[in-house]
C-alpha cells in the first residue's frame, strides 16, 4: 500500500520557468512533510519541510504548499536552474508514531532545459 | 558532505551469499536508520536503532538482520540473497528531540548480486 504517492516519473521544465512537483498522501495521521533531492550516486539530502498546522513554507526558490482536505502537497521551484536537476522525493512523517520512519514516495526525475 | 558514511561504495555477490553493510552516523546522532531503494522505486524504510535498542521495524525481510553497536555505528546483514535483493541501500542517521528530527542520509552502497 504507497501511503505517498508521486505520480509524475519524470518532468522537464524550461530554464527561468516555474517547476512544480506534486505529491499525494493517504495516511491523515502524517503530520509533518518534506521534499528530498537527490543526485545520482548520493544519498539523499534534505530540501524543505512543512508542518501538517501550516498551509505554505517558503525558502528561497523553493515553497512546499499543504493542502490537507485534499491530501496534497506540491513544490515549487522558481526560478529554476540547471543545478535543479535531480530526483526529487516526497516523503511524509508521523511524529506521534513513536517512531521516526520516513514514508517515502517513488520520486519524480526533474530535468531543467538550459 | 552529510557526515554519515556508509561501506562498501559498491558491492558485487552471488545468490546464495551473505553480505554486511557498514554505517557510521554523525556525530552526536544515536538514531540509526536503512532504507533501500529498489529500481524506480522510493526508499522503503528496513529498520531504525536508537542508541543500540531496535525501535522501529519495516518491510524488512526475514533473511536480513541489522544491529547498532556500543560505538553507534550500525551493521545491515543479508544473507541467502536473491537476485531481487540487488538495490541501494542507505543508512541515515538522526538524533531525536521531539517533533521532526531531520535525518541526514550516507551515500548509500550498491548491491549487485549475480
Amino acid at each position: 500500500d504507497q501511503q505517498v504517492k508521486q505520480n509524475s516519473p519524470s518532468l522537464s521544465v524550461q530554464e527561468g520557468r516555474i517547476s512544480i512537483l506534486n505529491c499525494d498522501y493517504t495516511n491523515s495521521m502524517f503530520d509533518y512533510f518534506l521534499w528530498y533531492k537527490k543526485y545520482p550516486a548520493e544519498g539523499p539530502t534534505f530540501l524543505i519541510s512543512i508542518s501538517s498546522i501550516k498551509d505554505k513554507n517558503e525558502d528561497g526558490r523553493f515553497t512546499v504548499f499543504l493542502n490537507k482536505s485534499a491530501k496534497h502537497l506540491s513544490l515549487h521551484i522558481v526560478p529554476s536552474q540547471p543545478g535543479d536537476s535531480a530526483v526529487y522525493f516526497c516523503a511524509a512523517i508521523g511524529t506521534n508514531f513513536g517512531n521516526e520512519k520516513l514514508t517515502f514516495g517513488t520520486g519524480t526525475r526533474l530535468t531543467i532545459i538550459p | 558532505d552529510s557526515g554519515v558514511t556508509q561501506t562498501p561504495k559498491h558491492l558485487i555477490t552471488a545468490t546464495g551469499q551473505r553480505v554486511t553493510l557498514r554505517c557510521s552516523p554523525r556525530s552526536g546522532d544515536l538514531s540509526v536508520y536503512w532504507y533501500q531503494q529498489s529500481l524506480d522505486q522510493g526508499l522503503q524504510f528496513l529498520i531504525q536503532y536508537y542508541n543500540g535498542e531496535e525501535r522501529a521495524k519495516g518491510n524488512i525481510l526475514e533473511r536480513f538482520s541489522a544491529q547498532q553497536f556500543p560505538d553507534l555505528h550500525s551493521e545491515l546483514n543479508l544473507s541467502s540473497l536473491e537476485l531481487g535483493d540487488s538495490a541501494l541501500y542507505f543508512c541515515a542517521s538522526s538524533v531525536i528531540q521531539g517533533g521532526y528530527n531531520e535525518q541526514f542520509f550516507g551515500p548509500g552502497t550498491r548491491l549487485t548480486v549475480l
